[in-house]
């Protein structure tokens, strides 16, 4: 069983549209989460760190729900800019655990 | 900007060569990594260094070593490349700590590594 888990997608989406990304973790030990962004070809790149209380930042809301060991990505209003992959991460004390990744296509 | 920088975006090598990849960052982290990234895996650790000259096993080190003789330098080797070493290649630095939300990893642009 892979330590983060997440839907690999693809999820295609209308602009303008909703879309969510689940995650979950098997380590309870992880200590802080993230999520990155990884564009075709290119590194991943931190999109946002995720806090215990839930945290916004413009369009995007990321969830941490330590009970249940799992993490969560909102983005309102896609814009076309925001098709990528998108990595899940739990880390503890610098190891640093990725998903595989969710792939998010948003169409015209 | 935390800047990591890699050797090489793109690199062809024959079976059996030996292959270096080179890794600089230029914040004063003190942690470096090496990952491979395939696709459906994700991102697997190979090596990382919390200091200079020390290094430690990832979750999959076989058939590479690594080096770290300066504090902003991380180098990956390949002693003799082969076939199911074709991947693609990134390097991430941190600063010390570990433990909260601010303690992430800075990727370098990733080196495409193919292994003929």
């Amino acid at each position: 069983r892979k330590e983060v888990e997440q839907d690999p997608g693809p999820f295609n989406v209308p602009e303008g549209a909703t879309v969510a990304f689940n995650c979950t973790y098997s380590n309870s030990a992880s200590q802080s989460f993230f999520w990155y962004r990884q564009d075709c070809r290119k590194e991943p790149k931190l999109l946002m760190s995720v806090y215990s209380s839930g945290n916004e930042d413009g369009r995007f809301t990321a969830q941490l729900n330590r009970a249940s060991q799992y993490i969560s990505l909102l983005i309102r209003d896609s814009k076309l800019s925001d098709s990528a992959t998108y990595l899940c991460v739990a880390n503890n004390n610098n190891d640093m655990r990725f998903g595989a990744g969710t792939r998010l296509t948003v169409k015209p | 900007d935390v800047k990591v920088t890699q050797s090489s975006r793109y690199l062809v090598k024959r079976t059996g060569e030996k292959v270096f990849l080179e890794c600089v960052q230029d914040m004063d982290h003190e942690n470096m990594f090496w990952y491979r990234q395939d696709p459906g895996l994700g991102l697997r650790l190979i090596y990382f260094s919390y200091d200079v000259k020390m290094k430690e096993k990832g979750d999959i080190p076989e058939g590479y070593s690594v080096s770290r003789e300066k504090k902003e330098r991380f180098s990956l080797i390949l002693e003799s490349a082969s076939t199911n070493q074709t991947s693609m290649y990134l390097c991430a630095s941190s600063d010390r700590g570990g433990f909260g939300p601010t303690d992430t990893q800075y990727f370098g642009p990733g080196t495409r590594l193919t292994v003929l």
